[in-house]
């Protein structure tokens, strides 16, 4: 069965570190691959997907992730965190069917150290 | 562009009470449209998905129904809620072709007393 772990559940970075936010997959097939942000009492928002081609990908707000399919990871990175980017993290991959699901991993939320 | 409206924003209920949660999507047509529980402190749970007018799927057995009259509205309801049904619902919705890429709703707050 697909599934999503995001081994950890609350990270704090100091403002101006680097990040790097963790997701493992389980798909049976070359996976469709999301990170979405949710900041408190809001909807999520996309920050990027893979989909094919260069596994190297960029989003928005500098956020890049890289896939790396002998590792089943697709790990979100960014260069320097900003105060602004406190909030939950969502790693998800895309199911391949006509309903295409999407399935969540549990979360990650980042803490911002002043 | 396409945009997504849930309403209401918060809701608190007791228990015992109907429940009726509202979906509409903008700018799109026979859009995939999808309902997520999230609980406190956890995950996304995928509730139910339609891939059409009057077509529901539902992933989880629980005390709560969808509809989906139309081609953009979607509807969460329950007859009796619980305790248990306190959390924030999310609406989203696919374009049918395509990267299967989900726009996500502003959300409901709902706690049931």
């Amino acid at each position: 069965a697909q599934s999503v772990t995001q081994p950890d559940i609350h990270i704090t970075v100091s403002e101006g570190a680097s990040l790097e936010l963790r997701c493992n997959y389980s798909y049976g097939a070359t996976p469709y691959l999301f990170w979405y942000v949710q900041s408190p009492g809001q909807g999520l928002q996309l920050l990027l997907k893979y989909f094919s081609g260069d596994t190297l990908v960029q989003g928005i707000k500098g956020f890049e992730a890289e896939f790396k399919r002998s590792q089943s990871s697709f790990n979100l990175r960014k260069p320097s965190v900003h105060w602004s980017d406190a909030a939950e993290y969502f790693c998800a991959v895309g199911v391949y069917s006509s309903a295409s699901k999407i399935i969540f991993g549990s979360g990650t939320r980042l803490s911002i150290r002043p | 562009s396409q945009t997504i409206h849930q309403w209401p924003a918060t809701l608190v209920q007791p228990v015992g009470s109907p429940l009726s949660l509202e979906c509409t999507v903008e700018g799109t047509s026979n859009p995939n449209l999808y309902w997520y529980r999230q609980a406190a402190g956890r995950g996304l749970q995928l509730l139910f998905y339609s891939v059409g007018i009057g077509q529901i799927s539902s992933e989880v057995p629980q005390n709560l129904s969808a509809s989906r009259p139309q081609d953009r509205q979607f509807i969460l309801s329950s007859k009796k809620l619980l305790l248990s049904d306190s959390g924030f619902y999310l609406c989203a919705w696919r374009r049918r072709v395509g990267n299967n890429e989900q726009f996500f709703g502003p959300g409901t707050r709902l706690t049931v007393l």
